[in-house]
């Protein structure tokens, strides 16, 4: 079955500073998505990625899937206390039931 | 409007009691999930309904029970609780059952004494 991992586990800056938050596949993505959650609440979707080298941007947030469609980034510009919270990466495996990375702890000091 | 309704928030029972956890979308998607979250934040799929057909069925107790009167409700129905059943749980609906994006409720928090 198709497992995600996510890097770093938990991450603090400060803020104005940019990062990039990493997620891998043990297979071929067919659909890559990314999720915030802010503590105490649910999942807000982000951005969805389906072809490899695909790019998409929300705002000061970026996402990419390589290539070979078995890795993608988030990148946040500038960051700010409002983008403090946990990013997951989720995967929607062709012929298996959708799972979520283990989630990245953002804090963003003022 | 909240596109995806939980309730309770907040669920705080004795272990051994039967409790139902109810959700709702107003999106007019056909599919719907549950989601369970554990004290590490890992966030595991239970359940999911299209057009009230379960499609799928992880590996949870069948104490839990999912109901869908209609596309628009997924109510999940736990019996004999045990303290292993303390999470978070997630409701979700998506247009469709795959390649679409799932929008999430805020979560009921279980939790059992």
């Amino acid at each position: 079955s198709q497992e995600l991992e996510q890097s770093p586990q938990s991450l603090i800056v400060q803020e104005g500073k940019n990062l990039t938050i990493n997620c891998t596949s043990s297979k071929t993505l067919y659909g890559l998505y990314w999720y915030k959650q802010k503590y105490g609440e649910g999942l807000i979707f982000l951005m969805m990625l389906q072809k490899g080298g695909e790019e998409k941007s929300h705002e000061k947030i970026t996402a990419k899937l390589d290539e070979k469609k078995q890795q993608s980034s988030l990148h946040i510009t500038a960051s700010q206390p409002s983008h403090a919270g946990i990013y997951l990466c989720g995967a929607d495996p062709y012929g298996q039931n959708f799972v979520f990375g283990p989630g990245t702890r953002l804090s963003v000091l003022p | 409007d909240t596109a995806v309704s939980q309730t309770p928030k907040y669920l705080v029972t004795q272990m051994g009691n039967d409790k139902s956890i109810k959700c709702e979308q107003n999106l007019g998607h056909d599919t719907m999930y549950w989601y369970k979250q554990d004290s590490k934040k890992f966030l595991k799929i239970m359940f999911s309904y299209n057009n009230k057909e379960l499609i799928i069925n992880e590996t949870v107790p069948n104490r839990f029970s999912p109901k869908s009167p209609d596309k628009a409700h997924l109510n999940l129905h736990i019996n004999s609780l045990e303290l292993g059943d303390s999470a978070v749980y997630f409701c979700a609906s998506s247009l469709g059952p795959s390649n679409q994006p799932q929008h999430f409720g805020d979560g009921t928090r279980l939790s059992i004494l």
